[in-house]
């Protein structure tokens, strides 16, 4: 059974400083990892994608980066902003199933 | 990207009673849609596999009586919550995808049984 781990589960930072969020994976046959927003009570956004043949994806300030064989994403946020603040959390689809971590909870103070 | 759209956001209704949450695919069509339900301050747990003119797929320990999902057409899915009671208030999440790409969510519904 897949098991997704984000560390940290919360994570508080001054406005302008970048974000490191990390996501783990314990079977590495995925097809892909997505990483999605969420603001407290809403439904995801998705924010990138990765497919299993890439290392890693960037959309604006958001770069993900993937390494299968170790099981590990990191999300990284530049120069963030107090709109960044919400729940981010990451998900991995194998046997076409996607399995979520518990998140990280990002609050970014002006 | 593709739009999920879930209906209602938010329900509130009495024990016993059932409620009916909608999920539609906008702008593709989706031959499978799936049902998550998340607890506060918690991840999302998937309930369901919903399957377009065929049974749903449940995941142990999911009670499909209760939990009643119809896949009646490539757009659209239903969940519904038969005799609610309060431990059924939760967080409903539906997704779609097309085949091993991407994954779209609704907004959510919030359920709220008293």
């Amino acid at each position: 059974k897949q098991e997704v781990t984000q560390i940290p589960a919360a994570l508080s930072v001054p406005e302008g400083e970048n974000l490191v969020l990390n996501c783990s994976f314990t079977d590495s046959a995925i097809y892909n990892l997505q990483w999605f927003r969420q603001d407290p009570g809403k439904g995801l956004t998705s924010l990138l994608l990765i497919q299993s043949s890439q290392r890693e994806q960037t959309s604006g300030r958001l770069n993900a980066s993937l390494d299968k064989s170790s099981g590990r994403s990191t999300l990284y946020i530049a120069a963030s902003q107090p709109g960044d603040s919400a729940t981010y959390l990451c998900a991995v689809l194998n046997d076409y199933k996607l399995s979520f971590g518990a998140g990280t909870t990002v609050t970014v103070r002006a | 990207g593709a739009v999920v759209s879930q209906h209602p956001s938010r329900v509130i209704c009495k024990s016993g009673t059932s409620v009916k949450i909608e999920c539609r695919s906008l702008d593709f069509q989706a031959t499978t849609m799936f049902w998550y339900r998340q607890f506060p301050k918690q991840s999302l747990m998937l309930m369901a596999t919903s399957n377009e003119g065929s049974k749903a797929t449940y995941e142990q320990g999911v009670e499909k009586d209760k939990f009643l999902i119809n896949h009646a057409s490539l757009t659209l899915s239903t969940l519904t919550v038969t005799s609610a009671h309060p431990e059924d208030s939760s967080f409903y999440i539906c997704s779609a995808r097309r085949r091993n790409t991407e994954a779209f969510f609704g907004q959510g519904t919030r359920l709220t049984v008293v």
